[in-house]
């Protein structure tokens, strides 16, 4: 069974914090990678599309390491507007339009 | 900015009805997906439609049908609602880009009592 594993969590950090969240998938014909952020009650939002070259948006930094088959997200200087659950996301296979959704890691930063 | 809609944001029905649950997209994507989220379970693909009239199952198609009458609207059925069918219930459509990035819909939370 292909999957895509996360840590629950929570993680609780302090504003400002510097926070790393991790993920490993198991298809190796996976070629698309997402983090996508889904707050309490509400839909899944993309967050980021994940390079092999690694990308960065503002505070938000994404990398894939294909050789491991782990995607990593790490987020600078949090905001109390970061508490959500973020889900790692690949693509089902080579050409598939079908995504393979990790259970999330939630995130709280507090006050 | 991809706009997708759901037909209720909350719906509670008894146990044996038949249930529609609609969701319309505003831009002319082929690609539309049924997904209902547990807790503890993740999000779950049910059914997906890659175009008109086409259909394909997902990983859990036990108990639902679907409908894709036209290229902008794809319906999720409950032929007989059962209390385990109780979840939230979530429509995307995909971009078709090579990205294959997927776009939600609000959700719709359906209570089978």
């Amino acid at each position: 069974r292909k999957e895509v594993e996360q840590d629950p969590g929570p993680f609780n950090v302090p504003e400002g914090a510097t926070v790393a969240f991790n993920c490993t998938y198991s298809n190796s014909a996976s070629q698309s990678f997402f983090w996508y952020r889904q707050d309490c009650r509400k839909e899944p939002k993309l967050l980021m599309s994940v390079y092999s070259s690694g990308n960065e948006d503002g505070r938000f930094t994404a990398q894939l390491n294909r050789a491991s088959q782990y995607i990593s997200l790490l987020i600078r200087d949090s905001k109390l507007s970061d508490s959500a659950t973020y889900l790692c996301v690949v693509n089902s296979g080579a050409g598939s339009y079908q995504l393979t959704f990790g259970k999330g890691t939630k995130l709280s930063v507090i006050p | 900015d991809v706009k997708v809609t759901q037909s209720s944001r909350y719906l509670v029905k008894r146990t044996g009805e038949k249930v529609f649950l609609e969701c319309v997209q505003d831009m002319d994507h082929e690609n539309m997906f049924w997904y209902r989220q547990d807790p503890g379970l993740g999000l779950r693909l049910i059914y997906f439609s890659y175009d008109v009239k086409m259909k394909e199952k997902g990983d859990i198609p036990e108990g639902y049908s679907v409908s894709r009458e036209k290229k902008e609207r794809f319906s999720l059925i409950l032929e007989s609602a059962s209390t385990n069918q109780t979840s939230m219930y979530l429509c995307a459509i995909g971009t078709g880009s090579i990205a294959y990035e997927q776009y939600f819909g609000p959700g719709t939370r359906l209570t089978v009592t």
